[in-house]
């Protein structure tokens, strides 16, 4: 089975930073990724499918990049409201797995 | 609106069973596969289950294949697990999503395995 691993597991940063997070798949997947952001106590939230397409209503802001095995997300600006756990997930074929997660804090 | 409320959760003992149903609402339930997800206390997303929108395609995590059973019936806009054999470490908030990937996630529900 293809493993998830995400860089880094917990980061800090200050308002108005750039803040990328790494997710790498053990084969390729083409662009058959996505990103979810979960705050503390919610349910998770799609940030980001097919590896950089934003759902409506996700702020421009997030951004997601790459293909094959190695894939970004950047947050362009960090907001408070950012603080979250973010997790990467192959969905190109079963399983499904998804990263361990990282967790962003201000 | 989009909605999933998943129910059924609750205390079992190891070794039993619990059947989970997810009620969907505000979209064509019939025409998207959906998924179940779990997360243990203070844990990550671990992806459980996949069922395609006419039930032809169905795919488990191995930590749970040959105990739990995904099912729909697309004409009551429900999604189901039954849990059989259940493990302390199947202790989690069982959600369902609709999609692959997830785009609408429900609330969760609570299952505890406990003796």
């Amino acid at each position: 089975d293809i493993q998830m691993t995400q860089s880094p597991s917990s980061l800090s940063a200050s308002v108005g930073d750039r803040v990328t997070i790494t997710c790498r798949a053990s084969q390729g997947i083409s662009n058959y990724l996505a990103w979810y952001q979960q705050k503390s106590g919610k349910v998770p939230k799609l940030l980001i499918y097919a590896a950089s397409t934003l759902p409506s209503g996700v702020p421009s802001r997030f951004t997601g990049s790459g293909s094959g095995t190695d894939f970004t997300l950047t947050i362009i600006s960090l907001q408070p409201e950012d603080v979250a756990t973010y997790y990467c997930q192959k969905y190109n074929s079963a399983p499904f797995t998804f990263g361990p997660g990282t967790k962003v804090n201000i | 609106e989009v909605q999933l409320v998943e129910s059924g959760g609750g205390l079992v003992q190891p070794g039993g069973s619990l059947r989970l149903s997810c009620a969907a609402s505000g979209f064509t339930f019939g025409t998207f596969s959906m998924i179940w997800v779990r997360q243990a206390p203070g844990k990550g997303l671990v992806w459980v289950s996949y069922i395609s929108s006419s039930s032809s395609t169905i795919y488990y995590a191995d930590s749970v294949k040959g105990r739990f059973t995904i099912s729909r019936d697309n004409a009551k806009n429900s999604l189901y697990l039954q849990m059989n054999s259940l493990r302390v470490e199947d202790t989690a908030v069982y959600y369902c999503a609709m999609g692959l990937p997830g785009a609408y996630w429900g609330p969760g529900t609570l299952v505890t395995v406990s003796s």
